[in-house]
């Protein structure tokens, strides 16, 4: 199985923040990464897939690049409805593993 | 819009089985597959197995190999879930997901709680 890494686990940052998430997986898996925000209590919600693509109505705040092993989510201005847990996966092979997220926390 | 409602929580005790429901609305159903994910408290997300609800194929993690059967029912847009020899590990909220480039659509959850 593919091993999905990310980094940190955990990071504190303040609204009108930039904040960077990285995903690293353990071979290359070319383009195929996506990401997800999950809240407390409600089910993941895609924000990026294909590496860069923006799912349809998520706000462009959110970006993503990368390629072959090494991703990044970014939010280019951290709003209040940004506190949440982030999540990549990987959709190279089977089975479509995740990351083990990354918590936002209000500074 | 999009859709898919999940059935609603469950207990089981050890050793039973559980079938949870996903019912798709709102697109084409066997134009996507479905995937199935799941959360245990306090935990991150764990990709199970994915279904195509065009021909039945399915694709399980190693993991749940033996263990785990999804069907699907075109007749009413319906995914199913079946988890069997639970353990109290499996305690866990199980996602369903509408499957396209990624999980673009989930369902809202359905708790499972396994407990003697």
């Amino acid at each position: 199985d593919i091993q999905m890494t990310q980094s940190p686990s955990s990071l504190s940052a303040s609204v009108g923040d930039r904040v960077t998430i990285t995903c690293r997986a353990s071979q290359s898996i070319n383009n195929y990464l996506n990401w997800y925000q999950q809240k407390p209590g409600k089910a993941p919600k895609l924000l990026i897939y294909v590496a860069s693509s923006l799912h349809s109505g998520v706000p462009s705040r959110f970006s993503g690049s990368g390629s072959g092993t090494d991703f990044t989510l970014t939010i280019s201005s951290l709003q209040p409805e940004d506190f949440a847990t982030y999540y990549c996966q990987q959709s190279f092979n089977i089975p479509r593993t995740f990351g083990q997220g990354t918590k936002v926390e209000i500074k | 819009q999009v859709q898919l409602v999940q059935s609603g929580a469950e207990v089981r005790k050890p050793g039973a089985s559980v079938k949870v429901s996903c019912k798709a609305s709102g697109y084409s159903f066997i134009t996507y597959g479905i995937t199935w994910v799941r959360q245990a408290p306090g935990q991150g997300l764990e990709w199970m197995g994915w279904i195509s609800t065009y021909n039945g194929n399915t694709k399980y993690a190693q993991k749940f190999q033996g263990r785990v059967s999804m069907t699907a029912d075109t007749s009413t847009s319906t995914a199913y879930l079946e988890l069997r020899s639970l353990r109290s590990d499996d305690t866990a909220i199980y996602y369903c997901a509408r499957d396209d480039v990624a999980e673009d659509d989930w369902g809202l959850g359905t708790l499972v709680t396994v407990s003697s």
